[in-house]
């Protein structure tokens, strides 16, 4: 099956800084990448979706100002948390739909960012 | 999208066959039934879908009742590793919902399978 992965899978920084999460998808082209954030005990909540080529649509109570989504080419998105804060730690999760395959999402592992 | 209702959680036998339920009491003539499961830690797993047959595949079986108000996802053989939250997710199909095709995650069932 198609493939999406995450990059870094954990990572840690300090309050203020800026981190940046790739999603790639390995074996097909994703026209449209979605971009979740899981809280501890949580479901997922959608933050944005991204079409290649085209700004990100974010979720409503979303700042796209402080969570940059880029979505450069077919298989590389990148979700750029700016001024990071302790209240953003969370796990960031990314999935991929393939041009022409609208019934499946595939999802990426996940990454956790914790911020001290 | 129509909304959803699951169980919180279930168990199941190692071995047996675990029946997840479903209700979408709600849910519009073209909207599909997804099944997705997340294991702790980890992306969340496509299962299987459907539209009003049954439907399955390597994974599971998706019964849809005849009212479409509710389904079932059935593992035939629970192993330790299908513990997992399963989410039943209704969403609209690709002639109406245009290019997003969003999923909207519920709460889940947590799944336990026990030894």
């Amino acid at each position: 099956g198609a493939v999406v992965s995450q990059h870094p899978s954990w990572v840690i920084c300090k309050s203020g800084t800026s981190v940046k999460i790739e999603c790639r998808s390995l074996d097909f082209q994703a026209t449209t990448m979605f971009w979740y954030r899981q809280f501890p005990k949580q479901s997922l909540m959608l933050m944005a979706t991204s079409n290649e080529g085209s700004k990100a649509t974010y979720e409503q109570g979303v700042e796209k100002d402080k969570f940059l989504i880029n979505h450069a080419s077919l298989t590389l998105s990148t979700l750029t948390v700016t001024s990071a804060h302790p209240e953003d730690s969370s796990f960031y999760i990314c999935s991929a739909r393939e041009r022409d395959m609208y019934n499946e999402q595939f999802f990426g592992p996940g990454t956790r960012l914790t911020v001290l | 999208d129509a909304k959803t209702t699951q169980p919180t959680s279930m168990d199941c036998a190692e071995g047996r066959a675990a029946n997840l339920p479903c209700n979408h009491s709600t849910i519009s003539g073209n909207e599909y039934v997804y099944w997705y499961r997340q294991i702790h830690s980890q992306g969340p797993q496509y299962i299987i879908h459907g539209l009003k047959n049954n439907e399955t595949n390597e994974m599971a079986s998706l019964i849809i009742t005849e009212d479409r108000k509710s389904s079932t996802l059935i593992l035939p053989h629970a192993t330790l590793r299908d513990t997992a939250v399963y989410y039943c997710i209704v969403r609209v199909s690709r002639r109406v919902g245009g290019s997003n095709y969003k999923l909207t995650f519920g709460k889940g069932t947590l799944l336990t399978v026990n030894p």
